[in-house]
Formats: structure tokens, C-alpha cells, sequence
């Protein structure tokens, strides 16, 4: 199973900060490789596809990159609908396995 | 607008069984691909299994700790996904989600789960 890290596990940060969540495979995962979005007691958003592929609907303040091995997502510019967790996927090899996810909370 | 409502949730003894029901609107279960996730509570997010659509062989997969103890099945008349939960142990206690295994295809073809549905919770306990 390829493993998947991300970093930090959680984070505090203010309204207007541009924040970088980072999301390392344990082996390539090409760009096959997912964000989603979730706020407490909901399901999962998706909000980046192929590592870099703004899902429909999406803000454009957020992004991701990265290729391989080494992935980010940056949200430029938090908003308050933002502080959510956030969790990572590689879609290259199943099983299809996620990060264990990155807390945003509010500073 | 595709809706997915999982239901069959509760609380279960350990080795016991459960049928979770995922009813899916807006779309048909027979042309896609669907997978099961689940949440153990204040942890991540977990892969269960999925089922290939009709014309894809409509086979399953699942990951290993529940492979040989979970199966998936569909009725198509229903438009409904099933999730057959056997030798439940306590470590299967989560919020279940049935998540449509989209496929898009732009030079390479790269899959993500796009619709999710609002989960369901399972509790092993005695």
C-alpha cells in the first residue's frame, strides 16, 4: 500500500493568510493525486483533481502542485468557510489510501 | 444533481453483521463506478472497497482489512449500492460513505471520488 503523509496535522492561521498544506506519497503517485475538504460532521469535498485541477465550483483561491512523490495545497488568501480539514489521496495504485489529514483552524 | 443517502447504520455486537444501503439519485448505479470510505471517529479517511460499473464487469475490490468479511452489491431496479458487513469487529466502528469512483480522462485518466453522501455510522460494541 503506498502510504500517505501530510504535514502539519494541523495548523492555526488568521483570516487574509495564504496557508500550504503538504502531502509527501511514500512511492510515485505521478499526479494522481486528490484534495478534499471537510468541516465537522459532514462528508468529504473534493476540491483538487490530478494534482492540480480546480474541482467544479471551487474557489479559485485554492491550488494545488506538485508531481511524484511531493504535493501542495495553498489556499491564497483563508477565508472563514475555510477552516475545514483537509485530507490528501493517491489515486495511482489501489487500494486508494489518504492522508491523515490536516486541521485549519482559526488563530 | 446527484444525490447519494446511505442508510443501515447502528449499533452491533462484535461478530455480528450489518447491510449498509447507499440510494443514489440523479445517477445510475448500473454505469459507475462506486466505492465505500469510511471515518473511524477523530481519525482520517479509509478506503473500504468499490464495484466497477456494469460494463466494466461490475467486480469489487476491497482493501485488506476487510476484504473476505465485506462484499458490495447493487440492484439496479432499486438504483441502490450495498455494503454486506460480516465478522464486524470493534475496530469497523466508523461513519461509512458511499462516494461515486469518477474517471476522467485527459491524456491520462485519473480518478476521484466526486459525490459523496452524508455517511452513516456503524458502532461495534458489546
Amino acid at each position: 500500500d503506498i502510504q500517505m503523509t501530510q504535514s502539519p496535522s494541523s495548523l492555526s492561521a488568521s483570516v487574509g493568510d495564504r496557508v500550504a498544506i503538504t502531502c509527501r506519497a511514500g512511492q510515485s503517485v505521478s499526479a494522481f493525486l486528490n484534495w478534499y475538504q471537510q468541516k465537522p460532521g459532514k462528508a468529504p469535498k473534493l476540491l483538487i483533481y490530478a494534482a492540480s485541477s480546480l474541482a467544479s465550483g471551487v474557489p479559485s483561491r485554492f491550488s494545488g502542485s506538485g508531481s511524484g512523490t511531493d504535493f501542495t495545497l495553498t489556499i491564497s488568501s483563508l477565508q472563514p468557510e475555510d477552516f475545514a480539514t483537509y485530507h490528501c489521496q493517491q489515486t495511482s495504485n489501489t487500494p486508494w489510501t489518504f492522508g491523515q489529514g490536516t486541521k485549519v483552524e482559526i488563530k | 444533481e446527484v444525490q447519494l443517502v446511505e442508510s443501515g447504520g447502528g449499533l452491533v455486537k462484535p461478530g455480528g453483521s450489518l447491510r449498509l444501503s447507499c440510494a443514489s439519485s440523479g445517477l445510475s448505479l448500473n454505469n459507475a463506478w462506486m466505492s465505500w470510505v469510511r471515518q473511524a471517529p477523530g481519525k482520517g479517511l479509509e478506503w473500504v472497497g468499490r464495484i466497477k460499473s456494469n460494463s466494466d464487469g461490475g467486480t469489487t475490490d476491497f482493501a485488506a482489512p476487510v476484504k473476505g468479511r465485506f462484499t458490495i452489491s447493487k440492484d439496479g431496479s432499486k438504483n441502490t449500492l450495498y455494503l454486506q458487513m460480516n465478522s464486524l469487529k470493534t475496530e469497523d466502528t466508523a461513519v461509512y460513505y458511499c462516494t461515486t469512483d469518477h474517471l476522467y480522462c485527459s491524456g491520462n485518466c485519473y480518478r476521484y471520488f466526486d459525490n459523496w453522501g452524508q455517511g452513516t455510522l456503524v458502532t461495534v460494541s458489546s
